[in-house]
């Protein structure tokens, strides 16, 4: 199957600091990028869609000005959790559409001090 | 709304002791619906994709079935390296491509 990267796998910041996290889809190319978070022991929920070329579309109650999106490239995209508190310590996973298929990263695990 | 429910929440099976996990949602018009596997600490792996009622999808003990309310993952004689978290997802003609989650089934198989 298609294989879609995250990097980093794990990162710990301090509180008021900004993290960022990007997925690569490595064998194909993705106009379309999803960003999942993931609280212990729950499913996933999506957080917004990174299209390339244009601005992210964020769920409701995701703060678009803490969590910043950019589609850099149609093998990019990025996300930046600015002035991360604790409460944002999660399970950061990206996703990207292939065909009728959708592969995910290996996600990347954040905690907050 | 969308919504998947999945159950049981947590399935433990001895080696060799086949069982279903179940996956029930409603959707305004389905446009597929996944299996993934999850492991601890990991992203979701794609197991499969199902798209109408009647079509059955399999890949070694892994055996994956869709009706219109619901969809089945049966396990034959499993192994304890199929003990995962094994999620289901749906995908609705009005959201795109984004996949709506369920829970999560865990399934611990002992030797």
């Amino acid at each position: 199957g298609a294989v879609v990267s995250q990097h980093p796998s794990w990162v710990i910041c301090k509180s008021g600091t900004s993290v960022k996290i990007e997925c690569r889809s490595l064998d194909f190319q993705a106009t379309t990028m999803f960003w999942y978070r993931q609280f212990p022991k729950q499913s996933l929920m999506l957080m917004a869609t990174s299209n390339e070329g244009s601005k992210a579309t964020y769920e409701q109650g995701v703060e678009k000005d803490k969590f910043l999106i950019n589609h850099a490239s149609l093998t990019l995209s990025t996300l930046t959790v600015t002035s991360a508190h604790p409460e944002d310590s999660s399970f950061y996973i990206c996703s990207a559409p292939t065909g009728k298929e959708q592969y995910f990263g290996p996600g990347t695990r954040l905690t907050v001090t | 709304e969308d919504q998947v429910t999945q159950s049981p929440e947590a399935l433990r099976l001895q080696e060799g002791e086949s069982s279903s996990l179940n996956c029930s949602y409603t959707v305004s018009g389905l446009r597929g619906l996944f299996w993934y596997r999850q492991d601890p600490g990991k992203g979701p792996e794609f197991l499969f994709t199902l798209y109408s009622a009647g079509e059955e999808k399999e890949k070694e003990r892994l055996k994956a079935t869709l009706t219109k309310k619901e969809s089945f993952l049966h396990i034959t004689a499993p192994k304890p390296e199929d003990s995962a978290t094994y999620l289901c997802a749906v995908q609705a003609r009005q959201a795109g491509t984004a996949l709506i989650f369920g829970k999560g089934t865990t399934l611990s198989v002992s030797s």
